[in-house]
């Protein structure tokens, strides 16, 4: 089946500590996206790619980082600069940046 | 970064109501405006994606309207069921940095 898969589902790791979520699509397109969900706040951007081997910020990038090496996968590191990273990622992908966007099922985050 | 802002919060209608809320956003910077609806333990699936103004778009007993001189959409629902409990996004396409900016959504709960 065609989709976009996110792991793992839960996510635990200590203060200071590099954490990568994945993120992988077999739908064939173009433009990928994290998203950021805190309680009570829509979705808010941090990185989106329209094609292989370039991405631009979003609008709360800073303590993330992403790389496109392969059109199906788009992981995201959260680094240790990020002040407050527990919290709810989406991935999403689009055909192109024109189209409804597919989301995957999210990873929790949770940093003790 | 754009203000888009959805109305209620939240909802809680009886089964069989017709119901609608609304999604505002700068009438300056539009480009499209998508819904997707986010039912609990699922990921967020699309509804419409709208660029005309007066566009209206239906799928089954869910509807969709859209104004962008005042900068608004109205999400409607038509006899109300259970199934139809989620939280409804819209994320505004300004067009320049080719991103949405998404509103903190309305959580629908249809009692039966």
């Amino acid at each position: 089946d065609g989709g976009i898969t996110q792991s793992p589902k839960y996510l635990f790791r200590k203060e200071g500590q590099n954490v990568t979520l994945s993120c992988e699509q077999n739908l064939n397109h173009d433009a990928m996206y994290w998203y950021r969900q805190d309680p009570g706040q829509g979705l808010r951007l941090i990185y989106y790619s329209q094609i292989v081997n370039d991405f631009q910020k979003g609008d709360i990038a800073e303590g993330y980082s992403v790389s496109r090496e392969k059109k199906e996968s788009f992981p995201l590191t959260v680094t240790s600069a990020q002040k407050n990273p527990t919290a709810f990622y989406l991935c999403a992908s689009s055909m192109g940046i024109d189209n409804e966007q597919f989301f995957g099922p999210g990873t929790r985050l949770t940093v003790l | 970064i754009l203000n888009v802002e959805q109305s209620p919060q939240s909802l809680h209608v009886q089964e069989g109501d017709s119901t609608n809320f609304t999604c505002s956003f700068p009438s300056s910077n539009f480009y499209a405006l998508h819904w997707y609806r986010w039912e609990t333990a699922k990921s967020p699936e699309a509804l419409f994606v709208m660029t005309l103004n007066g566009d209206e778009k239906k799928k089954g007993r869910i509807s969709a309207t859209l104004n962008t001189k005042e900068g608004y959409s109205y999400l409607y629902i038509k006899g109300s069921q259970p199934e139809d409990s989620a939280t409804y996004l819209c994320g505004l396409d300004s067009g320049s940095a080719r991103q949405l900016t998404f509103g903190s959504g309305t959580q629908l709960t249809v009692l039966p």
